[in-house]
């Protein structure tokens, strides 16, 4: 089966503490992307990376840091930083970014980090 | 800047038809998605338009106007599992996405 998993759920951490949250996918995509949701609001783009060791900061990247050693891994570090941490992140993926409809993208369950 | 409008929320009957619609402005344009969205869960891509005209996929149907800067997503035989937000997204030149708030739609028995 080909998809995209986050781990956890659901999340809990203290103010202060740094958190990171997973994402794997096996469906071969070059690009994947982080995404936060808050409740009322489209997603907001954090970060993301087209190729393994590469990635570019979306329009929310303060606060938050990620890795691509790989190219089915591209995990998402939410720092003390960040001002406030509490939504719903989503991963996500796609096949070639300049290739429509390389926009589609393939979502994970997503992870529902509180902070409190 | 670019942006996304579409309206909040919707409500409907269930086995109508309703049309949920929403604009935008980009700087360039490479297609437009609509994703829905269950309460709590991951968006799933629905449908992609790049030309004008109407795309049918079953009891779902994007339009677009691209020189209107419009699209237009209508469902028909409204079941309650549509019960859902429907998300309208942009790509621009850069083929970056921008991504609408959603239209939470309510379909009422």
């Amino acid at each position: 089966d080909g998809g995209i998993t986050q781990s956890p759920k659901y999340l809990f951490r203290k103010e202060g503490q740094n958190v990171t949250l997973s994402c794997e996918q096996n469906l071969n995509h070059d690009a994947m992307y982080w995404y936060r949701q808050d409740p009322g609001q489209g997603l907001r783009l954090i970060y993301y990376s087209q190729i393994v060791n590469d990635f570019q900061k979306g329009d929310i990247a303060e606060g938050y840091s990620v890795s691509r050693e790989k190219k089915e891994s591209f995990p998402l570090t939410v720092t003390s930083a960040q001002k406030n941490p509490t939504a719903f992140y989503l991963c996500a993926s796609s096949p070639l970014l300049d290739s429509p409809p390389g926009g589609e993208q393939y979502f994970g369950p997503g992870t529902r980090l509180t902070v409190t | 800047g670019q942006n996304i409008d579409q309206p909040t929320e919707m409500t409907a009957t269930e086995g109508a038809i309703v049309q949920i619609n929403c604009t935008y402005q980009t700087s360039g344009f490479n297609g437009l998605f609509w994703y829905q969205q269950h309460a709590g869960e991951a968006p799933t891509f629905l449908s992609y338009n790049v030309l004008d005209g109407l795309e049918e996929k079953g009891r779902f149907s994007s339009f677009l106007s691209r020189s209107k800067g419009y699209s237009y997503l209508l469902l028909k035989e409204l079941q309650m599992k549509d019960s859902a937000s429907y998300l309208c997204v942009a790509m621009d030149s850069n083929y970056q996405l921008i991504w609408g708030a959603g239209t939470k739609l309510i379909i009422k028995p």
